[in-house]
């Protein structure tokens, strides 16, 4: 059973500070893409990375998907309130498998 | 406006009932998949269609189906509902069938079971 993993699953932090969140697997991922999703809403799409050492850079945000593609990080820098949601990574292997999620809270 | 639209945004039914959710995708795209999301299970693929024809089935109920039609909008059924069947199902969209580059979800359906 292909599974991903996302740590923290909570994270609370104040306006300004950096954070870094992170997606893992056992599993090799074609590909791999991050979503932010807000309370009653959808997930919305941020980024797919392809390539394993792939970094892309979204405004304040930055994400990197490891060598060996089994893992990716998302690095926000000076978070602001309008940060603040679930964000979820989705791998692809034959088919595309979400994780749990972090929930970030930022506070003004 | 992601552009894929989902009704009704709410649905309060009884369980034994039935319900249909209704999906339009993205202008373009072919592709529809049906997520089902809890606090405790996450985001759970439930079936794929693509032009019309199933793609791909993940943890679909047998009380749950779907289809896609010759105009591409979806329907997901939902027969015997239960007390746990409460949850946000999602639609999404994309132009192909493949998993590469991501999906555009709906706004959900919430439903509730009581």
């Amino acid at each position: 059973t292909q599974l991903l993993e996302q740590s923290p699953q909570f994270l609370s932090i104040q306006e300004g500070e950096n954070l870094t969140v992170y997606c893992n697997s056992s599993s090799v991922f074609s590909s791999l893409q991050w979503y932010r999703q807000e309370p009653g809403e959808g997930p919305v799409l941020l980024v797919t990375v392809v390539t394993g050492g792939e970094v892309k850079k979204l405004k304040r945000l930055t994400f990197q998907f490891g060598d060996a593609r089994k893992d990716s990080s998302l690095h926000i820098t000076a978070a602001q309130p309008g940060d603040t949601g679930l964000y979820l990574c989705a791998g692809n292997y034959d088919k595309v498998i979400f994780g749990p999620g972090t929930s970030l809270s930022v506070i003004p | 406006d992601s552009g894929v639209t989902q009704t009704p945004k709410h649905l309060i039914t009884a369980t034994g009932q039935r319900v249909t959710l209704r999906c339009s995708p993205r202008s373009g795209d072919l592709s529809v998949y049906w997520y089902q999301q809890s606090l405790d299970q996450g985001l759970q693929f439930l079936i794929q269609y693509y032009n019309g024809e199933e793609r791909a089935k993940g943890n679909i109920l047998e009380r749950f189906s779907a289809q896609q039609f010759p105009d591409l909008h979806s329907e997901l059924n939902l027969s015997s509902l239960e007390l746990g069947d409460s949850a946000l199902y999602f639609c999404a969209s994309s132009v192909d069938g493949g998993p590469g580059y991501g999906y555009t979800f709906g706004s959900g359906t919430r439903l509730t079971v009581v």
